[in-house]
């Protein structure tokens, strides 16, 4: 298994600012993955994040406005970039490990 | 992409009464898992079951590969069941990539 905790938990933030999560695994793993879950809806992946190389992101989903920093095996940084209300979202760190998925806690983001 | 149906989205129990969610895929998988997502956002996992039968207290789930389907028994629902079930699958044909289904939305009511 995995312990995954994240930072901020939750957090009300201005349109058209910045707001970086981050990400810690008490382990360390190859992949950590990015997901947006807006309300009432399921989870949508955002990206995954390797160690030492770009990220990969999916279709709708843009470095630009997405930037993820994987410095080291343990720990990912994921930014909200020049936010909107339509970013308002709770968005998930996670990991896979022989194949099983943990998550994060999470981190509800508002946008005003 | 592998595409997975949950059925019902939304359920109301009464506080003891049994339910069965059923969670469908459209192509071959190497992981299914169970998700429970609580009041607070928070993903709990379940269960890890690729194949066959798993119990855990009151929860139950079982996976038939050949047919492409799950299902998570709840027995004697509290209202701490209550929140988002979802299912999620890992196909064969992509070892890196989870697809979720949308979740079936259950109230249990004292």
């Amino acid at each position: 298994s995995a312990v995954i905790s994240q930072k901020p938990s939750r957090d009300i933030c201005q349109r058209g600012t910045s707001l970086t999560i981050q990400c810690q695994v008490d382990s360390q793993v190859t992949m950590m993955f990015w997901y947006r879950q807006q309300p009432g809806q399921s989870l949508t992946l955002i990206a995954t994040a390797n160690q030492g190389s770009e990220a990969t992101y999916e279709s709708g989903f843009v470095i630009d406005k997405f930037p993820i920093s994987r410095p080291n095996l343990t720990f990912s940084t994921l930014t909200v970039s020049n936010m909107s209300p339509e970013d308002s979202s709770i968005y998930l760190c996670s990991v896979q490990t022989h194949n099983e998925q943990f998550f994060g806690p999470g981190t509800r983001l508002t946008v005003l | 992409g592998i595409q997975v149906e949950q059925s019902p989205p939304d359920l109301i129990l009464q506080e003891g009464a049994n339910s069965t969610l059923r969670c469908n895929f459209s192509d071959s998988v190497n992981n299914l898992q169970w998700f429970h997502q609580n009041p607070w956002g928070q993903l709990i996992n379940l269960f890890y079951i690729p194949s066959g039968t798993k119990q855990n207290g009151r929860l139950s789930a079982t996976t038939v590969a050949t047919e492409r389907y799950s299902l998570l028994y709840i027995s004697s629902s509290q209202t701490t069941d209550s929140g988002v079930y979802f299912c999620a699958v890992l196909p064969s044909y992509n070892f890196n990539k989870f697809y979720f289904g949308s979740g079936t939305k259950l109230n249990v009511k004292p």
